[in-house]
């Protein structure tokens, strides 16, 4: 069956500006998660997402913000982009139900100038 | 707060020289385990859970053991292909928490 998908894969943006990314999770998964990696700091955890609710979020300014549809697609958006938000951008998604697999897409990566 | 911490950060081997990778955690109450490999400019791809001491599972080369305080990740007879950084991560036995990973150790096997 097909994977977590995450669009787009590379995008570079502006400082100030503002992007969206998209990530459609392994079919029949409700719960989708955000991470941010970067190397300095490794996989940090952003929010997760389970039936269109916001379960858990990570210590990230409001400027990261997610939304979960009702086909269990989610985005996340970072609003007025800094340098430091430059980073691999990972989707992962589970069933939701405990000790489930959580599997991985490929990431955005997003590069700020 | 839960932590886990990877060691070594980086490792050279030789084509068929085994080793192990050891990742060690505290966490309030563990609820799974998870070792994930990531090759560069791509997504972790999931290895093994863990739930509780004493419980190993195998694949090909590797092989993943937990006790109540750390992992290891086996790599018997190492090929190049496996070269890549392995991730650790631990998820609580608390509500609907996230996996909180290591750094990583990269992973570099030499024909």
């Amino acid at each position: 069956k097909a994977g977590v998908t995450q669009t787009p894969r590379y995008l570079i943006k502006t400082r100030g500006q503002q992007v969206t990314l998209s990530c459609s999770p392994i079919s029949g998964h409700r719960s989708v998660s955000w991470y941010q990696q970067t190397p300095g700091q490794g996989l940090q955890f952003l929010f997760e997402y389970f039936s269109e609710t916001q379960r858990n979020k990570g210590n990230f300014p409001g400027r990261f913000s997610g939304r979960q549809f009702s086909n269990s697609r989610s985005e996340m958006n970072v609003s007025t982009l800094e340098l430091g938000d430059s980073a691999l951008y990972l989707c992962a998604s589970s069933s939701g139900r405990a000790q489930d697999t959580i599997y991985f897409g490929e990431g955005s990566w997003l590069t700020v100038v | 707060e839960d932590q886990v911490t990877q060691s070594p950060e980086a490792l050279r081997l030789q084509e068929g020289e085994s080793s192990s990778l050891n990742c060690s955690y505290t966490v309030s109450g563990l609820r799974g385990l998870f070792w994930y490999r990531q090759d560069p400019g791509k997504g972790p791809e999931f290895l093994f859970t863990l739930y509780s001491a004493g419980e190993e599972k195998e694949k090909e080369r590797l092989k993943a053991t937990l006790t109540k305080k750390e992992s290891f990740l086996h790599i018997t007879a190492p090929k190049p292909e496996d070269s890549a950084t392995y991730l650790c991560a631990v998820q609580a036995n608390s509500g609907n928490t996230p996996l909180v990973f290591g750094k990583g150790t990269r992973l570099s096997v030499i024909a």
